[in-house]
């Protein structure tokens, strides 16, 4: 099946630092990629997506980067608030309409 | 928009019971799926439906049955629940492009313990 893994399963940072999360891949025909964040006890609630003709995108605070050539995506996020603690998950659609997710990264944010 | 909504938000079964976890969407996505999250895991895909009348399945489909009998309703059953399928069970929604299924949202989760 397909792999989506995470290098960090926890990753601590002051307040106003930036983070950065990072993912590899496995399926080199995945075209699709997303960062998801989810706080406890909540599904899963979008953050933002990538295809794989684009090496980077910008959000508000966010920045995805997708490196093609080692299979591996990230996310940066800047100036962390406390409200970004949560688990953050890579996804990445490997097989058209079937999403695959790697196992999580906690990000603590501390004040 | 009400967004994705599962029932219940809790289940105790116990071994060989069934049931069905229901999910609705009013945003008239095409797309829909049903995911578990065990604890301290990511989300694996059990089965997905790109309209009325089309299912397939995901990475971990035994011992659940879906139907997408209308674009808003995507039940999933448990035909003889086991302790192993205790988990969080996800359900979300996307609109379909023509790359494949698009940002999907996501609904509260219902939490099934299975004794």
């Amino acid at each position: 099946g397909e792999s989506v893994g995470l290098h960090l399963p926890t990753l601590s940072v002051q307040e106003g630092d930036n983070s950065i999360i990072n993912c590899a891949y496995s399926n080199s025909a995945s075209d699709y990629f997303i960062w998801y964040k989810q706080e406890s006890g909540k599904g899963p609630q979008f953050i933002i997506d990538i295809r794989s003709n684009m090496d980077k995108r910008q959000g508000q605070r966010v920045t995805v980067l997708l490196n093609k050539t080692v299979k591996h995506l990230s996310l940066q996020i800047a100036a962390t608030q406390p409200g970004d603690s949560a688990v953050y998950f890579c996804a990445e659609n490997g097989n058209f309409n079937k999403f695959y997710f790697g196992s999580g990264t906690k990000l603590n944010v501390k004040p | 928009n009400a967004g994705v909504t599962q029932t219940p938000k809790f289940q105790v079964l116990k071994t060989g019971q069934s049931m069905t976890l229901q999910c609705a969407q009013d945003m008239n996505h095409e797309y829909m799926s049903w995911y578990r999250q065990d604890p301290g895991m990511g989300l694996r895909l059990i089965h997905y439906s790109v309209g009325a009348g089309i299912t397939d399945q995901g990475e971990v489909p035994n011992g659940y049955n879906v139907s997408r009998s209308t674009t808003e309703d995507f039940p999933l059953r448990l035909l003889s629940a086991a302790p192993s399928q205790t988990s969080v069970y996800f359900c979300a929604s996307s609109y379909l492009t023509t790359g494949g299924s698009d940002e999907q949202y996501f609904g509260p989760g219902t939490r099934l313990t299975v004794t």
